[in-house]
């Protein structure tokens, strides 16, 4: 597509309740990045799928969190028995290979609210 | 580790006003660094960005120049206009072709 696409742009779920985020990104982008932006915080690094590569998770809070790419496109974030503080943007982004030396292409979010 | 930091607070100011935002960062090495902006309802979008030192980038009016004596990355645009509010954030490049980003400024411009 021309742009990196999140969806739902909106999610309120009850705590406890597991949460998947999509994220589809530039056609031919391999690297895939997935940020978290709350509120005073900036953004935290969750992250980074390249190519066929094993995926950096280092930045992940905790095991309640994954994330997968298939087939080197489209990649599901999911959040398990969500808790109030996971309630956040979460960024998806995408680049070519190397990164463009930092010039991702980031999509809208989707805005996650725990209840 | 490599990080960046931003002022503190939201940036007000009246339109065709000098604005400035600062931003220092700590890392090991000469990383690239960059601006993001992001536009009400919309995502980051890369604004500027310069990878060595005394390197400027520009964009839209905006600049910013690598400056390694004083390890900061300052923004600055000589007249704003209320188009230009967003919040701003501050980023360098780290190992792994991971951004670390400020925290990020809100600039609204009155007009």
């Amino acid at each position: 597509g021309a742009g990196v696409s999140q969806s739902p742009s909106n999610k309120v779920t009850e705590k406890g309740k597991d949460v998947e985020l999509r994220c589809d990104p530039i056609s031919g982008h391999t690297a895939l990045y997935w940020y978290r932006q709350s509120l005073g915080q900036g953004l935290e690094f969750l992250i980074y799928f390249q190519g066929n590569s094993a995926p950096d998770k280092s930045g992940l809070p905790s095991d309640r969190f994954s994330a997968e790419r298939t087939g080197g496109s489209v990649s599901t974030l999911t959040i398990q028995r969500t808790q109030q503080e996971d309630s956040a943007v979460y960024l998806c982004a995408s680049s070519s290979f190397y990164g463009q030396g930092g010039g991702y292409t980031f999509g809208s979010g989707t805005r996650l609210t725990v209840v | 580790g490599d990080s960046v930091t931003q002022m503190e607070g939201p940036v007000t100011l009246s339109e065709e006003a000098f604005l400035t935002i600062n931003c220092t960062y700590t890392a090991t090495g000469y990383p690239s660094l960059f601006w993001y902006v992001q536009y009400p309802g919309e995502g980051l979008q890369l604004l500027l960005k310069a990878t060595k030192a005394d390197d400027k980038g520009s964009n839209k009016g905006f600049e910013a120049t690598y400056r390694k004596e004083t390890t900061s990355f300052h923004l600055e645009k000589g007249s704003v206009q209320v188009s230009d509010s967003a919040v701003y954030f501050c980023a360098l490049l780290y190992g792994n072709n991971r951004l670390a980003f400020g925290k990020g400024n809100q600039v609204v411009v009155i007009p």
